[in-house]
């Protein structure tokens, strides 16, 4: 297994609502990452994991509430989001060292 | 700063080699990525290069690192259709940590 998957590839949430997204992969990799992408825009770090425990938070609101339940996943809790947060959110995978390879993303709109 | 620039947009006739040019300021970068994005869908890995390297050559992708002025430049020999996308550059350290992508190259490949 050769990729990142992440779970759902679409979704609409109130203001109100409380969701998670998902990302998985098998590659052996210790290190999970969570990116946010504006439309038009380069992805922005939100958070890393290294060894399940979390090693970069950038400054991210506490709307936003990472999980690493094991070394093969990544979870996103999303809690009373705007609307300004309506992007793609993407995940990606590495050994500690070396590239990151991403999945395909979930594209998120808060109404 | 972590600024990293692209030009905007790059368009170029199939057959002919198209040349993605990115410029960086973090000179403790390890490593440099370029990372290809289609439409709606997430980012794929096409090659990385070392910055005790000047260049590398994978398949059609031939990669230029003129460290002394943070320039990093992407070929594509025989562009196809298939190529058109975004094209991001991005620098890291290579150990689990941010990656801090370039503003993105729209590549318009035409018949």
């Amino acid at each position: 297994d050769t990729e990142v998957t992440q779970t759902p590839k679409h979704l609409v949430m109130g203001m109100t609502n409380k969701k998670s997204l998902k990302c998985e992969q098998h590659m052996g990799h210790r290190a999970m990452y969570w990116y946010k992408q504006k439309a038009k825009k380069p992805p922005e770090l939100m958070f890393v994991y290294s060894y399940e425990k979390l090693s970069i938070n950038e400054s991210v609101p506490s709307r936003f509430s990472p999980e690493c339940p094991n070394s093969s996943l990544l979870n996103l809790h999303l809690h009373a989001l705007q609307p300004e947060d309506s992007a793609l959110y993407l995940c990606a995978s590495s050994f500690p060292e070396g590239e990151q390879f991403f999945g395909p993303g979930t594209r998120l709109t808060v109404l | 700063g972590e600024d990293v620039e692209q030009s905007l947009f790059l368009s170029v006739r199939e057959g002919d080699s198209s040349v993605i040019n990115c410029t960086y300021t973090d000179s403790s970068s390890t490593y440099l990525y370029w990372y290809k994005q289609e439409p709606g869908a997430g980012l794929q890995l096409l090659t990385y290069i070392f910055s005790n390297m000047d260049m590398k050559q994978d398949q059609r992708l031939t990669v230029l690192l003129n460290k002394k002025d943070k320039h990093l430049s992407l070929r594509i020999a025989d562009t196809q259709t298939g190529d058109s996308a975004i094209y991001f550059c991005a620098e890291g350290t290579g150990t689990a940590s941010k990656l801090t992508f370039g503003t993105g190259t729209r590549l318009q490949v035409t018949l």
